[in-house]
C-alpha cells in the first residue's frame, strides 16, 4: 500500500527567504508520480509541481522547485523568495503507474506562514 | 473562472437525511474524482470515473454513491447521512485517468455538516 508523510506540521518564515519542507513515500511500485500542492486560506487546492520518478533531474516550475532523493523515497518541496500570498497548506502526494484509477494519496500537509 | 463548479458551497444537512453534492467541469477532461477531506486527516480519495464509467472506489460504505449523467459531470449522492460524514468533498478532474502523470485539477469544494 502506498503511504505519503509529511512530518513538518507547521513553518514560519520571513517574506524574501527560502522555506523548504519534507516529504517522504513508500511504495512498491519502481515508476509512480510525485506532486505538491497548496490549499490556500479561502480552500482552494492549486497545483504547483510535478516530479517523474524515472527523472533525475530535479523539476523547478517558477520559484518552486523539488529535491528528489529517490534511494530516501524522500521530494522535498523549496519555495524561493517567499511572499506573503504563499501562505497555504502544502500537500505532497504521490501516484503509481499502471491501472485506470489515477488515484492520488496525499500526505498530511505542512502550514507554512509567510511573515513581513 | 473556475472551470471546476461545485454546488453547494455549504450544505447543512441533518442525521439520516439524504443529499447530492453537484460537480461539472469544462475543462474538456474525461476523467473525474471526488476526494474528501475531514478536520485533521488528509485529502482521501474516494472514487474516480473515466469516461463515465467507474474506475476505482475506495469508499467503505455504499451509501456514497457517485452519479454520472454527462461526461463532464460527476455528483455524489450521499445517503444515511452521520456526523461522521461532516467533510468537504472536492471534485477533480484530469485530462485522462490513466495517463498517470497528469496532475488532477480541484474544484472550490463542497463543505457539509451534518447535525
Amino acid at each position: 500500500a502506498q503511504k505519503v508523510t509529511q512530518t513538518q506540521t507547521s513553518i514560519s518564515v520571513m517574506e524574501k527567504t527560502t522555506v523548504t519542507m519534507d516529504c517522504v513515500y513508500e511504495t512498491q511500485d519502481s515508476s509512480y508520480f510525485l506532486f505538491w500542492y497548496k490549499q490556500t486560506a479561502s480552500g482552494e487546492i492549486v497545483f504547483l509541481i510535478r516530479q517523474d520518478s524515472y527523472k533525475k533531474e530535479n523539476a523547478t516550475v517558477g520559484h518552486y522547485s523539488l529535491n528528489f532523493q529517490k534511494p530516501k523515497s524522500s521530494i522535498g518541496l523549496i519555495i524561493t523568495a517567499t511572499q506573503i500570498e504563499d501562505s497555504a497548506v502544502y500537500f505532497c502526494a504521490m501516484r503509481n503507474t499502471g491501472g485506470l484509477s489515477g488515484k492520488l494519496t496525499f500526505g498530511e500537509g505542512t502550514q507554512v506562514t509567510v511573515i513581513s | 473562472d473556475p472551470k471546476i463548479i461545485q454546488k453547494p458551497k455549504y450544505l447543512v444537512a441533518v442525521t439520516g437525511s439524504e443529499k447530492i453534492l453537484i460537480c461539472e467541469q469544462y475543462l474538456g477532461h474525461n476523467a473525474m474524482y471526488w476526494y474528501r477531506q475531514s478536520a485533521k486527516k488528509p485529502l482521501e480519495f474516494m472514487f474516480s470515473y473515466s469516461y463515465q464509467k467507474l474506475m476505482d472506489n475506495q469508499t467503505a460504505s455504499s451509501r456514497f454513491q457517485p452519479q454520472s449523467s454527462k461526461k463532464n459531470h460527476l455528483d455524489l449522492q450521499i445517503t444515511a447521512l452521520k456526523p461522521d460524514d461532516s467533510a468537504t468533498y472536492f471534485c477533480a478532474s484530469s485530462q485522462d485517468a490513466e495517463y498517470n502523470n497528469q496532475a488532477p485539477l480541484f474544484g472550490e469544494g463542497t463543505r457539509l455538516s451534518v447535525l
